[in-house]
């Protein structure tokens, strides 16, 4: 158990829809990292925050976005789904260094 | 632009040793992570690499050469547990932002 969460587990939607994906970091981490893995593409960085600010963007579609919160927990907000956003996304944590990112469970999309 | 490459698979006995390369090609270095990651699951760190030079952690030992842009992970006296995808990530200068190869996937057999 890394000690960062993720929720929901599981989430099925149709295309056209939006939802959101939750994430809490360890306790203490300022960090929150946001990566999409799909099975064709690998761990794909999209974004990272450090204490309520946006420090890093990657590959993020404008259809997506993020914040992370005063209580350091983070949403990332998918919109206009289509098929190929089916994938596992995955939120790490890390404290200030950043040496090392601890990943949460992750949560699997699929986009009916 | 970034690059990270891996070998996709390799398989090996129960018992031995195996190495997996990992070259890369990035605007900025800051640091080499190789992280576990079982089918389904989310990576685990096995190590980091800042300095060149051989970090020996168990079973576990992670290289790496900055000029050479070069690095590998060796396990030894594998296990059938082992079995699993290892991933090389390249964490870039100016923050904290790690790119990740697609990752080789490793088959321990008995």
């Amino acid at each position: 158990d890394s000690g960062v969460t993720q929720t929901p587990k599981h989430l099925i939607t149709a295309t056209g829809q939006r939802v959101t994906l939750r994430c809490s970091p360890r306790s203490g981490d300022l960090s929150v990292y946001w990566y999409q893995q799909s099975l064709d593409q690998g761990l794909q960085f999209l974004i990272q925050y450090y204490n309520g600010e946006e420090r890093a963007k990657g590959n993020i579609l404008e259809r997506f976005s993020a914040q992370q919160f005063p209580d350091l927990h983070s949403e990332l907000n998918l919109s206009s789904l289509e098929l190929g956003d089916s994938a596992l996304y995955f939120c790490a944590s890390s404290d200030g260094r950043g040496y090392t990112q601890y990943f949460g469970p992750g949560t699997r999309l699929t986009v009916l | 632009g970034q690059n990270i490459d891996q070998p996709t698979e390799m398989t090996a006995t129960e018992g031995a040793i195996v190495q997996i390369n990992c070259t890369y090609q990035t605007s900025g270095f800051n640091g080499l992570f190789w992280y576990q990651q079982h089918a389904g699951e989310a990576p685990t760190f096995l190590s980091y690499n800042v300095l060149d030079g051989l970090e020996e952690k168990g079973r576990f030992s992670s290289f790496l050469s900055r000029s050479k842009g070069y690095s590998y992970l060796l396990l030894k006296e594998l296990q059938m547990k082992d079995s699993a995808s290892y991933l090389c990530a390249v964490r870039l200068t100016g923050g904290f932002k790690t790119i990740f190869g697609a990752g080789t996937r490793l088959f321990v057999k008995a």
